[in-house]
């Protein structure tokens, strides 16, 4: 297994209130993604980050910022969260194949849902 | 248009049943495709890479049309255990990693 480990799981919260998701890898790899994922919608990719500091958003990165203070840590806020934000989020690690194409490797997931 | 289209089904096929499904990309510059299977409530998984020669693993045959934008896969002598959903995923063409994800395929195999 690749390591990746997300907490928590699940949550239930009200709207408006700030929510924290954590991914945690033991790879040492430089690549973490966050994705969501919506019935009719795929998985969609939030927030990325390429190192340590080093962040960037993806296609649905409104409502959500990310923090990266260590290569194995990378943190999704919600600041205020919103029905809309209720979701499976997936984080996600990059490493290369032989072939030098790189694959993601997912965390278990975190089911949100926001009330 | 979607990046990556896909047909979600669901495809219902028997025991023993060959399979196909298809994809299509938008992206022409896109350099890397796979296929990724996900179980009900489960994380995504590597199912297999394409490569533009076409490549097998053991029931599962995966191609790629470039000229056409095509991605295929195709699965014989189906089990019960490959129910599962089937994304088609493509790189964007940087060496970012950043993969665009077909909201996917849905398989049921029934005895």
């Amino acid at each position: 297994d690749a390591g990746i480990t997300q907490s928590p799981r699940h949550k239930v919260t009200e709207t408006g209130t700030p929510v924290t998701l954590r991914c945690h890898q033991t790879e040492n790899h430089r690549y973490m993604y966050w994705y969501r994922q919506d019935p009719g919608h795929g998985l969609r990719l939030i927030h990325y980050s390429y190192g340590v500091k080093d962040t960037d958003k993806g296609e649905v990165s409104d409502g959500y910022s990310v923090s990266r203070s260590k290569t194995e840590d990378f943190l999704l806020t919600l600041e205020s969260a919103t029905s809309s934000q209720t979701s499976v989020y997936f984080c996600a690690i990059s490493s290369p194949l032989n072939s030098g194409a790189n694959v993601l490797t997912f965390g278990a997931g975190s089911r949100l849902t926001v009330l | 248009r979607k990046e990556v289209e896909q047909d979600p089904g669901p495809f219902n096929v028997p025991e023993g049943a060959t399979v196909a499904f298809n994809c299509t990309y938008s992206n022409s510059a896109s350099q890397s495709f796979f296929w990724y299977r996900q179980d009900c409530r489960k994380e995504p998984k590597l199912l297999m890479s394409v490569y533009s020669s076409g490549n097998e693993d053991g029931r599962f045959t995966a191609q790629l049309n470039r000229a056409s934008q095509y991605i295929s896969l195709l699965i014989r002598d189906s089990k019960l255990s490959d129910s599962a959903t089937y994304l088609c995923v493509v790189n964007k063409a940087s060496n970012t990693g950043k993969l665009i994800f077909g909201q996917g395929t849905t398989l049921q195999v029934k005895p």
